[in-house]
């Protein structure tokens, strides 16, 4: 089974601060992508990418920014976390599509 | 751009009755067609894809979703609901040439005794 692994379950962080979610897949997928989603609006698209150091914005990129090193890791950066940030983050990958998008089980990140 | 819209936010039935989930897309090219479901404190699940051939597609636990192109929609049914279809639905976009995946809004499903 293709397994995509959020670094944390729960998140706490304070106004202003830089903020790291980590994901990482096992199963050697191109494309990664990272949503937030909030009741009524569903899963808005934060950043994509499709390859490694290959990255593509999104719906909303703005105060976010992403990082892909590694095949298998793909990384949203808060810049300077904010109220309105608060939101679960979920992380997703994909190969074939015919096969869809594989995700975590989210990050819910609250920021204050 | 590609873009998604799920016309109900909510839908209560009872169980065992029917059940249509709407879900209209625009795109201007061919795409593929997603549905996913959230069950309580779960992440998404892929439910149901339609990539190409039969616009009839099915899922493993009854639910089915029809791809009617020129009424740029997908939407899903399932003739007799259970308590544990209470979920979550989103249907998803992705155009044919491209690796951007759309999701809509949201749909909460809610089956009653």
């Amino acid at each position: 089974d293709v397994k995509v692994t959020q670094s944390s379950r729960y998140l706490v962080k304070r106004t202003g601060e830089k903020v790291f979610l980590e994901c990482v897949q096992d199963m050697d997928h191109e494309n990664m992508f990272w949503y937030r989603q909030d009741p009524g609006l569903g899963l808005r698209l934060i950043y994509f990418s499709y390859d490694v150091k290959m990255k593509e914005k999104g719906d909303i990129p703005e105060g976010y920014s992403v990082s892909r090193e590694k095949k298998e890791r793909f990384s949203l950066i808060l810049e300077s976390a904010s109220t309105n940030q608060t939101s679960m983050y979920l992380c997703a990958s994909s190969l074939e599509w015919t096969a869809g998008a594989f995700f975590g089980q989210g990050t819910r990140l609250t920021v204050v | 751009a590609q873009s998604v819209t799920q016309l109900d936010s909510q839908v209560p039935v009872f169980e065992e009755a029917p059940v249509e989930l709407r879900c209209n897309y625009s795109s201007s090219v061919s795409v593929y067609l997603f549905w996913y479901v959230q069950y309580p404190n779960q992440g998404l699940q892929l439910l149901l894809k339609y990539l190409s051939g039969s616009t009839l597609v099915e899922s493993i636990n009854g639910f089915e979703a029809e791809f009617n192109k020129s009424q740029t929609s997908f939407h899903l049914r399932k003739p007799s609901v259970h308590i544990s279809d209470t979920a979550e639905y989103f249907c998803a976009v992705k155009e044919t040439s491209g690796s951007r995946l759309t999701f809509g809004e949201g749909t909460q499903l809610t089956v009653n005794p």
